[in-house]
């Protein structure tokens, strides 16, 4: 359970701040990935990060913007979001970046944007 | 790109009874299958998953079969219990768009599973 953390698990922002949301894995996993998980619509992959390189950006508007340090640590930075922006945002990660390898979620941070 | 549908979107069942959730992908070059369980308010946790060499795996009460021609897969519950409610999501993956860019998984719509005393 306590393999991926993130923080914080709720966060009520409005239009216009600014706000991070972070993500650690302690399983030494190299490939990590943010989702986001509205009321009634699947998982949906938002970033995907191999040995700290971004490879996958599914569409997501700038507004969102990723940073991965290093292997250990995700971050993903909002400003100016939009109410239908509210959501969980899970974070994953995976020990290799190979397509059958198992991605372990972290609790999930919700966020409400006013 | 890879498309997941899921069904049924609800299912109830009596304790004891079995449960079935199906799921079709579109992409043949899908070639990892895993099946999440969310529990209210709790992080989706992976519960068992198949790759495209195998045809049906079982862990205990549950079990998954593939069916690569026909590109749906399905995640069979037997000997329900009051636990095993909660959603339960299929998803499929293919690679990235760049080599070695991870594991990219699409997931379907979801199950949410109520097993009645």
């Amino acid at each position: 359970e306590t393999g991926v953390t993130q923080t914080p698990r709720h966060l009520v922002m409005g239009m216009t701040n600014k706000k991070s949301l972070k993500c650690e894995q302690h399983l030494g996993h190299n490939a990590m990935y943010w989702y986001k998980q509205s009321a009634k619509k699947p998982l949906e992959l938002m970033f995907v990060y191999n040995f700290k390189e971004q490879t996958e950006n599914n569409s997501v508007p700038s507004r969102f913007s990723p940073e991965c340090p290093n292997s250990s640590h995700l971050f993903l930075h909002l400003h100016t979001l939009q109410p239908e922006d509210s959501a969980l945002y899970l974070c994953a990660s995976s020990q290799e970046p190979g397509s059958t390898d198992t991605q372990y979620f972290g609790p999930g941070t919700r966020l409400t944007v006013l | 790109g890879e498309n997941v549908e899921q069904h049924p979107s609800t299912l109830s069942v009596q304790e004891g009874d079995s449960a079935v959730i199906k799921c079709t992908y579109s992409d043949s070059a899908s070639n990892y299958f895993p099946w999440y369980k969310q529990e209210l308010g709790k992080r989706p946790q992976l519960i068992i998953d198949i790759r495209s060499n195998v045809g049906e795996k079982k862990d205990q009460r549950i079990a998954v079969t593939l069916n690569k021609t026909a590109k749906h897969f399905s995640l069979h519950i037997t000997e329900t219990q009051p636990e095993d409610s909660a959603v339960y999501f299929c998803a499929a993956s293919s690679e990235g768009v760049r080599r070695g860019g991870g594991n990219k998984l699409t997931f379907g719509t979801g199950t949410q599973l109520k097993v009645e005393l």
